[in-house]
């Protein structure tokens, strides 16, 4: 019952390198989020997806490319890594069930990757 | 969605309730209030949320103002445990996505 799990727990790179983080879920949710965490901000939303080969911005995609080939993962690429992106990075799914006329918004967060660029 | 605001830091004692506050005063009729908590280097944890009546789970309480304006989540006997950012989280579930926008939270300090 693994749940929701991320890869790597810690990366370190250099600006300019391509850098992917996994996230894999075990409940076949049809959502599936990526946020990023700095100091001083509360979490923010880089994408999201709804379903498989569905995906969508949230507040800041710029510099980060996602797919969803399957339903259970949801990789997040760094194409050309900046400082900037320095940050933790947390992994959410949920299930996205309706009730009473909304959705049941809990979302299951993973551990996160912290991510140093150099 | 609508914005929140909640104090940036509190304490409480070991076994006591915490009670911690969050202003919505723009929350809109449909927009639901949901509140997370994240335990240091862990990820967010759902805790609760609710409509207009007040709602209680095996973890907290979350009581709403029959205005809606604000809201207050009630830890009933908190512990070393429960220290952590909790985030008071008001939005529309429009059926297309589920997006949450984080604030800062309330930093809960639990004491002996």
């Amino acid at each position: 019952d693994a749940g929701i799990t991320q890869s790597p727990r810690y990366k370190i790179t250099e600006t300019g390198r391509q850098v992917t983080l996994m996230c894999h879920q075990t409940w076949s949710h049809s959502y599936m989020f990526w946020y990023r965490q700095d100091l001083g901000h509360g979490l923010r939303l880089i994408y999201y997806s709804a379903a498989a080969d569905i995906t969508d911005k949230g507040e800041v995609p710029d510099g980060y490319v996602v797919s969803r080939s399957k339903t259970e993962n949801f990789p997040l690429t760094l194409e050309s890594a900046t400082r900037s992106q320095t940050s933790v990075y947390f992994c959410a799914s949920s299930d996205g069930r309706v009730l009473a006329g909304g959705l049941w918004n809990e979302q299951f967060f993973g551990p996160g990757t912290r991510l140093t660029v150099l | 969605d609508a914005k929140t605001t909640q104090p940036t830091s509190m304490d409480c004692a070991e076994g006591r309730a915490a009670n911690l506050p969050c202003n919505h005063s723009t929350i809109s009729g449909n927009e639901y209030v949901y509140w997370y908590r994240q335990i240091h280097s862990q990820g967010p944890q759902y805790i609760i949320h609710g409509l207009k009546n007040n709602e209680t789970n095996e973890m907290a309480s979350l009581i709403i103002t029959e205005d809606r304006k604000s809201s207050t989540l009630i830890l009933p006997h908190a512990t070393l445990r429960d220290t952590a950012v909790y985030y008071c989280i008001v939005r529309l579930d429009t059926g297309t996505a589920s997006k949450l926008t984080f604030g800062t939270g309330t930093r809960l300090q639990v004491t002996l």
